[in-house]
């Protein structure tokens, strides 16, 4: 069994300050993890993944996260926001046989405030 | 270069209607998926399709119905709408099963609304 928690439903940064997108998983096996993004009316788009290797994954547009083992923690960060970072933001985790697809996040919806 | 295609865009049925929501891949990917997103819920997926001529349920796969036509398309049938199928329907696919890794590739959805 898998499963996602995403903390914050929803999040509001100034410009230019730091971006933090928290992310708990819960998996029986080792996990894949995902963040994808959601900009109005549109699919989501991949932003970074984590499968093996090493644990500091870096993303489009300047996003990155890391997988903490012992934390079952995988939380999306950007060091400065942009207004264009304005969107929906979905954790997701898969892995093990017999699931082969994506279990999602509930969202965090990110404003970024001038 | 298209990607993932979902046609229509917005749909408004009344209960017990019936409808085919439409989807085709051109990246040549073997899995494809249906997802329902409502708000606070995320997305939930109703039904997947490894490869072509597999279906299996997904977490909410009552009151729908999937056909993996050939390897481009996959389309979703609703045989009785009901108010509870309100929701935003997101197509994807992935060149294998995402527990292999291969990130998924969604459409941008169709809006349904039963009345």
């Amino acid at each position: 069994a898998q499963s996602v928690t995403q903390l914050g439903s929803h999040v509001s940064v100034s410009e230019g300050a730091l971006v933090l997108l928290r992310c708990n998983y819960s998996s029986s096996v080792p996990p894949y993890l995902f963040w994808y993004v959601q900009y109005p009316n549109q699919g989501l788009q991949l932003l970074l993944k984590y499968t093996t290797g090493a644990t500091l994954v870096k993303g489009i547009n300047g996003f990155e996260a890391e997988f903490k083992k012992s934390e079952t923690s995988f939380h999306l960060t950007k060091p400065s926001a942009h207004m264009s970072d304005a969107a929906e933001y979905f954790c997701a985790v898969t892995g093990g046989t017999g699931r082969r697809a994506l279990t999602f996040g509930s969202g965090t919806r990110l404003q970024v405030q001038p | 270069n298209a990607g993932v295609t979902q046609t229509p865009k917005f749909q408004v049925l009344k209960t017990g209607q019936s409808m085919t929501l439409q989807c085709a891949q051109d990246m040549n990917h073997n899995s494809m998926y249906w997802y329902r997103q409502d708000p606070g819920m995320g997305l939930r997926l109703i039904y997947y399709s490894a490869s072509e001529g597999t279906t299996d349920k997904g977490e909410v796969p009552n009151g729908y119905n999937v056909s993996r036509l050939n390897k481009r398309e996959f389309s979703l049938r609703l045989e009785s709408a009901a108010p509870s199928q309100t929701s935003v329907y997101f197509c994807a696919s992935s060149v294998q099963g995402s527990s292999y890794n291969s990130p998924l590739h969604f459409g941008n959805g169709t809006r349904l609304t039963v009345t």
